[in-house]
């Protein structure tokens, strides 16, 4: 069964538009985290944000906002008055315990964002 | 400010060939993994780390081998190439696993075509 989803498999704004992408998880632990993470078209992946499963405060950097409801086991991104630059791949991802304790991360499919001039 | 280095960038193989995919990182981090990323896919996990001679399989481990002799390096071998393994290979490295407050930090990636 698919840990993570990122169901938009690509979406495309106009410059200055908002976007949110979205990301929904399955897990049977109670401590995980959620991390995002971007690939540019240069094609390396840039960590961006990491939360824990204790804290569902909203999280902000700049134009970046983050939205975390374990109610509906989702984790989803914001861009805010989106930009040329912001076009990549985002890629969702959640911890999980490996079968040697030590935990993994489980990526979802990735969400392409096309932002356009 | 080198990170984590993967050599070489691109590569194509014959059916049947071997190579290894060198990967090294100066941030004295415990943990290494090895992805590959298919086309419009998210990674998989090959092979990971927890430290000097210490490996195990990820999710997809069919067709490679790793060692970690090093904390450094972590290359993985293709003794075997096919088709199936056109990919691109990317290899992580954490102080701790997945579950600690240390996000993984990727390396640029290798293009690997079996032809």
């Amino acid at each position: 069964a698919q840990k993570v989803t990122q169901a938009q498999t690509e979406i495309s704004v106009v410059e200055k538009e908002d976007v949110t992408l979205d990301c929904v998880y399955e897990t049977r632990d109670t401590t995980y985290y959620l991390f995002w993470y971007k690939q540019p078209p240069s094609g390396e992946l840039v960590f961006l944000i990491r939360r824990n499963s204790f804290d569902e405060q909203n999280e902000i950097s700049g134009r970046y906002s983050w939205n975390f409801q374990k109610s509906t086991s989702s984790f989803n991104f914001t861009i805010t008055a989106s930009q040329v630059v912001d076009s990549a791949v985002y890629f969702c991802a959640l911890s999980e315990l490996g079968s040697d304790s030590n935990y993994q991360l489980i990526w979802g499919a990735g969400t392409k964002l096309i932002i356009k001039p | 400010n080198a990170g984590v280095t993967q050599t070489p960038k691109f590569r194509i193989l014959k059916i049947g060939q071997s190579m290894t995919l060198q990967c090294t990182q100066d941030m004295n981090h415990n943990y290494m993994y090895w992805y590959r990323q298919d086309p419009g896919m998210g990674l998989k996990l090959i092979y990971y780390s927890v430290g000097a001679g210490i490996t195990d399989k990820g999710e997809v481990p069919n067709g490679y081998n790793v060692s970690r002799s090093t904390t450094e390096d972590f290359p993985l071998r293709l003794e075997l190439a096919a088709p199936s393994q056109t990919s691109v290979y990317f290899c992580a490295s954490s102080y701790r696993d997945a579950l600690s407050n240390q996000p993984q930090h990727f390396g640029d990636g290798t293009r690997l075509s079996i032809l």
